[in-house]
């Protein structure tokens, strides 16, 4: 069964530093997606990416966050200037549609730790 | 107030029992998704619902668009389904963004 790949599984990173979380979505699926949960907490939206291009974004997204797919096949999340709460579960999903017409698959997340 | 609410928060049930997880929100929505969080930290998506009523396996999701209202049935549980469940709505005004519940934490004893 196909699957969305996150690497890595846990990533731990000093305060100020810069991360690139990476996914890689199920092949043929078109919309691509960031979640985050802080641990105890409810996921939330980050931002989707459609066409080479954010569709939306949240008002968590702010300027310390961009997401890019360099090579056709990647996903990345790349947060700048980590903070103590930017630490976190990110999910990335992918969805062949809108997730109002097909369901999004998710991958197993990065466990992103600031400390 | 939240805009999707999920109740109960935790439900304990004994293996074989019938499980109800309801869901409620306060928006339009094109549609309302139903996820599984397992203890690991993975998400599976269970259902995309616009209307009416679906079924998989033992899961069955109905949803009530007049009344803002959806729930999960789970039959014949089993220890297996101890998990988090998670609805979520695509709201008509908010482009691709799920908006998610808190989650009901389900513990199946055998």
């Amino acid at each position: 069964e196909p699957e969305v790949t996150q690497t890595p599984s846990h990533q731990v990173t000093q305060m100020g530093q810069e991360v690139i979380l990476r996914c890689v979505p199920i092949s043929n699926h078109l919309y691509f997606y960031w979640y985050r949960q802080i641990l105890g907490q409810k996921v939330e939206f980050l931002v989707s990416f459609y066409n080479n291009e954010i569709s939306e974004k949240s008002e968590i997204f702010d300027d310390q966050f961009s997401v890019e797919r360099p090579d056709g096949s990647n996903f990345t999340l790349k947060i700048r200037s980590t903070k103590l709460e930017d630490s976190a579960m990110y999910f990335c999903a992918s969805s062949e549609a809108l997730q109002d017409r097909s369901l999004p698959f998710f991958g197993q997340g990065t466990r992103l730790t600031v400390v | 107030k939240n805009e999707v609410e999920q109740s109960p928060q935790n439900l304990t049930a004994q293996e074989g029992e019938f499980i109800t997880i309801n869901c409620s929100y306060s928006v339009g929505i094109s549609a309302l998704h139903w996820l599984q969080q397992h203890p690991g930290g993975g998400i599976v998506s269970l259902f995309m619902l616009s209307s009416g009523k679906k079924k998989h396996g033992r899961l069955i999701a109905t949803i009530n668009i007049q009344e803002k209202h959806s729930s999960l049935h789970i039959t014949a549980s089993h220890p297996r389904d101890s998990a988090v469940y998670i609805c979520a709505v695509r709201s008509g005004t908010s482009g691709s963004r799920l908006t998610f519940g808190e989650g009901t934490q389900l513990t199946v004893n055998p």
